[in-house]
């Protein structure tokens, strides 16, 4: 159980287009998602948190209208990036919070590869 | 506001040898910590986490971790590693306040060597 899916695993567009990435969680309700990007050898950085019905919480220094996030139901998440530019070519990860165990644990889903040209 | 240090970038060691990967954390209030593992172009997999309890704590694939508050660490152990070891090790850190945010140390490359 507790399964979160990504899709796509890996995209390409051309520079000033937008690519939506979805998270679903497959057998569990997610009120809450979260999203993170990682650069080449790095760690994860967390850009936003995204509550179902709600809008999205930004981390400082994350651009809400460059990354557009939408939680329109308990097992889906989606991440738009908009206008994309090579600079925000990376690894887009999602998790959803887990239902029980207090909701501290977090389970994450597979990744997104973007590549912007 | 929390953070997490993972002193070593790389880890590189035999196969069948032990090895311990070090996480340590800062926090003004009670936290919990998870370690993740990170295969090549995949998500994270979690190994372990505390959340109360026994502070030794056993986790997947022979991994174990040990929260020591007084030294702020939680260390990741493994008493003899496989090749299939091989990969990127994150530990994570969360508030007990209930944000549910995490945050993430900078990770560690473990290297297993034939």
């Amino acid at each position: 159980g507790a399964v979160v899916s990504q899709h796509p695993s890996r995209v390409i567009c051309k520079s000033g287009t937008s690519v939506k990435i979805e998270c679903r969680s497959l057998d569990f309700q997610a009120t809450t998602m979260f999203w993170y990007r990682q650069f080449p050898k790095q760690s994860l950085m967390l850009m936003a948190t995204s509550n179902e019905g709600s809008k999205a919480t930004y981390e400082q220094g994350v651009e809400k209208d460059k990354f557009l996030i939408n939680h329109a139901s308990l097992t889906l998440s989606t991440l738009t990036v908009t206008s994309a530019h090579p600079e925000d070519s990376s690894f887009y990860i999602c998790s959803a919070r887990a239902p029980g165990t207090g909701g501290y644990e977090q389970y994450f889903g597979p990744g997104t590869r973007l590549t912007v040209t | 506001a929390q953070s997490v240090t993972q002193l070593d970038s790389q880890v590189p060691v035999f196969e069948e040898a032990p090895v311990e990967l070090r996480c340590n954390y800062s926090s003004s209030v009670s936290v919990y910590l998870f370690w993740y593992v990170q295969y090549p172009n995949q998500g994270l997999q979690l190994l372990l986490k505390y959340l109360s309890g026994s502070t030794l704590v056993k986790g997947i694939n022979g991994f174990e971790a040990e929260f020591n508050k007084s030294q702020t660490s939680f260390h990741l152990r493994k008493p003899s590693v496989h090749i299939s070891d091989t990969a990127e090790y994150f530990c994570a850190v969360t508030s007990s306040s209930g944000t549910y945010k995490y945050i993430f140390g900078t990770g560690t490359r473990l290297k297993v060597l034939a």
